[in-house]
């Protein structure tokens, strides 16, 4: 199985902050990598797919970037319905693994 | 509208079977894999594995194989997560979604929460 790693596991940050969240895969997985948000008692919503393209209707405020083994998810500038947990999921190959998510609070 | 209806929480006590259920409409549903996602309480994210409701082709995560078992009925289309032997930590919220070509989850369901206690 590929193994995922995001770091940190929790983030505080303020509104209007710059917030970058990264994963690491255990192999090299291409550009073949998805970003989720999942807001407290409900379903994951994807952000991000194919590394860096935007899903439709997600604010362009959040961007991918990364290939092979390194990945980030940036927020160029926190808004208050940002919180939650961010969740990085490999679709290389079966199982499609995720990381263990980073928890994004607002101060 | 691409929906993904799942049915209801489940308190069952351990050693009972369970089977939930999560109905596709406004789309294909034999044309998209569903796969089913595992969150035990105040955890992260697990794939447990996914179904083509085209031809039932399944796949299953290593660590999940013999613990569940994915099916799909296209003529009601929905797919089922099934379980013959509950323990107590399979307590969990479960979520199907459906895989986009580009192989993330673009449709989620609402979730079953699945409660095993004694």
């Amino acid at each position: 199985d590929i193994q995922l790693t995001q770091s940190p596991s929790f983030l505080s940050a303020s509104v209007g902050d710059r917030v970058t969240l990264t994963c690491r895969a255990s192999q090299g997985i291409g550009s073949s990598l998805a970003w989720y948000q999942q807001e407290p008692g409900k379903a994951p919503k994807v952000l991000i797919y194919a590394a860096s393209t935007l899903q439709s209707g997600v604010p362009s405020r959040f961007s991918g970037s990364g290939s092979g083994t390194e990945f980030t998810l940036t927020i160029s500038s926190l808004q208050p319905e940002d919180f939650g947990t961010y969740y990085c999921q490999q679709l290389k190959s079966y199982p499609l693994t995720f990381g263990g998510g980073t928890k994004v609070e607002i101060k | 509208e691409v929906q993904l209806v799942q049915s209801g929480a489940e308190l069952k006590k351990p050693g009972e079977s369970l089977k939930i259920s999560c109905k596709g409409s406004g789309y294909s549903f034999t044309n998209y894999w569903i796969a089913w996602v595992r969150q035990m309480p105040g955890k992260g994210l697990e794939w447990l594995g996914i179904i083509y409701p085209g031809d039932s082709d399944t796949r299953y995560s290593p660590s999940f194989q013999g613990q569940v078992t994915i099916s799909a009925d296209k003529s009601v289309s929905t797919a089922y997560l099934q379980w013959s032997s509950l323990k107590a930590s399979d307590t969990a919220m479960y979520y199907c979604a459906r895989r986009d070509t580009n192989w993330y989850s673009d449709y989620w369901g609402q979730g079953t929460l699945v409660t095993v206690s004694s």
